[in-house]
């Protein structure tokens, strides 16, 4: 079965810095990892998709990397801002299936 | 991109009563639907896999009678939770899978039951 970790659970940074989320996953073979952002009381906002044969994707100032062999996502957020305060979850899934194991999150708080 | 739109945002209801949520799939077929459900401060557990057409697939531990899902069109799925009580209280959220381009979620629904 495959387990989703994500490190730290909490974090505050003031406005500027750049943010380092964690996700690692037992089972390496995988289909695909996708990052979300979540507000309060809302529902997920897909940030990054990165497919097994890819190491990162970018979007802006987001960079997600994908360690496969080690079990390991990172996701930078460059020059935080106060609007970037959310919680991001870690979804993979599996290569032998649709249904996504997500992690418990990383939730964010940037100080303006 | 590919939006499913989920309806209501919010409901409050009375123990014992019926509450019915709607995912719709707006630009896009969506043969196969997600329902999970969340708890404060926790991640998504998967309740059930609703396919078009066919009956749905429940997790362990989760109530068939209680959570009726429906998925009459490929544009339309739909979440009854059946005999409402305030342990039922919850936020709820559907998602779509988009082949190699992920998963696209709903809003999600914040059901309170007093």
């Amino acid at each position: 079965k495959q387990e989703v970790t994500q490190i730290p659970a909490a974090l505050s940074v003031p406005e500027g810095e750049n943010l380092v989320l964690n996700c690692s996953f037992t089972d390496s073979a995988i289909y695909n990892l996708q990052w979300f952002r979540q507000d309060p009381g809302k529902g997920l906002t897909s940030l990054l998709l990165i497919q097994s044969s890819q190491r990162e994707q970018t979007s802006g100032r987001l960079n997600a990397s994908l360690d496969k062999s080690s079990g390991r996502s990172t996701l930078y957020i460059a020059a935080s801002q106060p609007g970037d305060s959310a919680t991001y979850l870690c979804a993979v899934r599996p290569g032998g299936n649709n249904r996504l194991a997500f992690g418990k999150g990383n939730q964010v708080v940037v100080i303006p | 991109g590919a939006v499913v739109s989920q309806h209501p945002s919010w409901v409050i209801c009375k123990s014992g009563t019926s509450v019915k949520i709607e995912c719709r799939s707006l630009d896009f077929q969506a043969t196969t639907m997600f329902w999970y459900r969340q708890f404060p401060k926790q991640s998504l557990m998967l309740m059930a896999t609703s396919n078009e057409g066919s009956k749905a697939t429940y997790e362990q531990g989760v109530e068939k009678d209680k959570f009726l899902i429906n998925h009459a069109s490929l544009t339309l799925s739909t979440l009854t939770v059946t005999s409402a009580h305030p342990e039922d209280s919850s936020f709820y959220i559907c998602s779509a899978p988009q082949g190699t381009a992920g998963y696209t979620f709903g809003s999600g629904t914040r059901l309170t039951v007093v």
